[in-house]
């Protein structure tokens, strides 16, 4: 059963360009958040994916934004990219669709460096 | 508003002492609590949870349980190795209907010396 996949790694773009991660869900699963991890911190809530809508946004200017597929996969897009965009991109996923979804499994997360 | 204090770290430990890592939450409700943990170049991997009062979360020799009067999850592992040198989140899953969210506490770094 393969948990949380996400890609690529690590990524590195310079300031002002856009950026793709993606993630596949741990299967059965049909929700997908993403999160940010600057260094040094605890992950902050992006944006949250149910049935190819966003569901529930954190404190994230509209440069973040995502996309669900019909097969759960999910991508989160930032552009104008920033130096304090730097972190550690976290994808979690669970499923509403065994009961309130209560426990989110992380992904490996993508490491994003904008110089 | 809702959020974790987790004591601060790093924590510093020799082989076989006793470890605890104290958290205390600000939530609505009586929300699922959880402790992550991230190790060296890695994502989070959850440890345990506990999903109502009084509940008792336990994995690998760890547990935490649950205090809705104090609003705690204190982490404790009686005996740790040098491969339990990580970072420990301590979280609570905050949301309903509309949509949810882990809000996790700053982390506290241990490390376990030989």
């Amino acid at each position: 059963d393969a948990g949380v996949t996400q890609s690529p790694t690590h990524l590195i773009k310079t300031r002002g360009q856009q950026v793709t991660l993606r993630c596949s869900p741990k299967s059965g699963h049909d929700t997908v958040s993403w999160y940010q991890q600057a260094l040094g911190q605890g992950p902050q809530f992006i944006f949250q994916y149910y049935e190819e809508e966003e569901r529930q946004r954190g404190n994230f200017p509209d440069r973040f934004s995502g996309h669900q597929f019909p097969n759960y996969s999910s991508e989160l897009n930032v552009n104008a990219l920033l130096l304090g965009d730097s972190a550690l991109y976290l994808c979690a996923s669970s499923s509403l669709a065994e009961g309130r979804g209560d426990t989110q499994y992380f992904g490996p997360g993508t490491r994003l460096t904008v110089l | 508003g809702n959020s974790v204090t987790q004591m601060e770290g790093p924590v510093t430990l020799s082989e076989e002492a006793f470890l605890t890592i104290n958290c205390t939450y600000t939530a609505t409700g009586y929300p699922s609590l959880f402790w992550y943990v991230q190790y060296p170049g890695e994502g989070l991997q959850l440890l345990l949870k506990a999903t109502k009062a009084d509940d008792k979360g336990s994995n690998k020799g760890f547990e935490a349980t649950y205090r809705k009067e104090t609003t705690s999850f204190h982490l404790e592992k009686g005996s740790v190795q040098v491969s339990d040198s990580a970072v420990y989140f301590c979280a609570f899953l905050s949301g309903g209907t509309g949509g949810f969210k882990t809000i996790f506490g700053a982390g506290t770094r241990l490390f376990v010396k030989a």
